[in-house]
C-alpha cells in the first residue's frame, strides 16, 4: 500500500464549471502522474510531476492544468469542464528507488452532464 | 513515438488451461516496461518490471518475459481469480513517462 488517497471519488458537474482532482500521498515520492481511463482507449497520460512546482505534460493534456505546491498533493484541474472529460482519472506515483514500482489510486469517477 | 499494444483484446480459458498475453513495443530506449492487474473498479496494481532483453520474473502462476520487441505474460493453471484486465507500460530513458498499452481482459473458466 503506496497511501494513495484521492478526492473526491465519485463528483457529476455541469459543463463548463471548473473541476479540481485531489491527489495525496504519505511516502514523499518525487514522481507522481494523472492518468484518465476510457473504454477502447485504455489509460492515457494526461500530466506527470517529477517534484515540487515541476511538471509535464503527457499524451492527453488539452483542457487540463496541474499543480503541485507540496510533495504529498498533486492536483488535476479542468478549467472548464466538457463531456469528453467524463471519465475515471486515476492517480499513481512511481518510485525509482524501489524497483522502479509504479503504484496507483483507487480513482475518481467524473461525470460532466 | 512510443507506442504499445496488447494482444489480444480478450480471452476466455478454461480453468486450468495455460496461455500467454502479449505487449509489443516500440520506444527508443526503454527504461523499464511493466505488468499490471486491475480489477473491475479498482486502481491498477503492480506486478513486475522488466529491465532489459532476456529478464524473466515470476508471481505465483504468472511469469513474465521480454525480447527487444514485446513482452509476454504467460499464465500456467490459471485460475478463475486470475480473471482481470492486465495492463502493459514502457518507460523510455529520455523521460520519466510511463505509456500504458489498451490491455487484454482475460476471464477464466471454472
Amino acid at each position: 500500500d503506496a497511501g494513495i488517497t484521492q478526492s473526491p471519488r465519485h463528483k457529476v458537474t455541469e459543463t463548463g464549471t471548473p473541476v479540481t482532482l485531489r491527489c495525496h500521498q504519505t511516502e514523499n515520492h518525487r514522481y507522481m502522474y494523472w492518468y484518465r481511463q476510457d473504454p477502447g482507449h485504455g489509460l492515457r497520460l494526461i500530466h506527470y510531476s517529477y517534484g515540487v512546482k515541476d511538471t509535464d505534460k503527457g499524451e492527453v493534456s488539452d483542457g487540463y492544468s496541474v499543480s503541485r505546491s507540496k510533495t504529498e498533493d498533486f492536483l488535476l484541474t479542468l478549467e472548464s469542464a466538457t463531456s469528453s472529460q467524463t471519465s475515471v482519472y486515476f492517480c499513481a506515483i512511481w518510485n525509482p528507488d524501489r524497483r522502479y514500482e509504479q503504484y496507483f489510486g483507487p480513482g475518481t469517477r467524473l461525470t460532466v452532464t | 513515438e512510443d507506442q504499445v499494444t496488447q494482444s489480444p483484446e480478450a480471452l476466455r480459458l478454461q480453468e486450468g488451461e495455460s496461455s500467454s498475453l502479449n505487449c509489443s513495443y516500440t520506444v527508443s530506449g526503454l527504461r523499464g516496461l511493466f505488468w499490471y492487474r486491475q480489477d473491475p473498479g479498482k486502481g491498477p496494481e503492480f506486478l513486475f518490471t522488466l529491465y532489459s532483453a532476456g529478464e524473466e520474473k515470476e508471481k505465483e502462476r504468472l511469469k513474465a518475459t521480454l525480447t527487444k520487441k514485446e513482452s509476454f505474460l504467460h499464465i500456467t493453471a490459471p485460475k478463475p481469480e486470475d480473471s482481470a484486465t492486465y495492463l502493459c507500460a514502457v518507460q523510455a530513458h529520455r523521460d520519466d513517462k510511463i505509456i500504458f498499452g489498451k490491455g487484454t481482459r482475460l476471464h477464466i473458466l471454472p
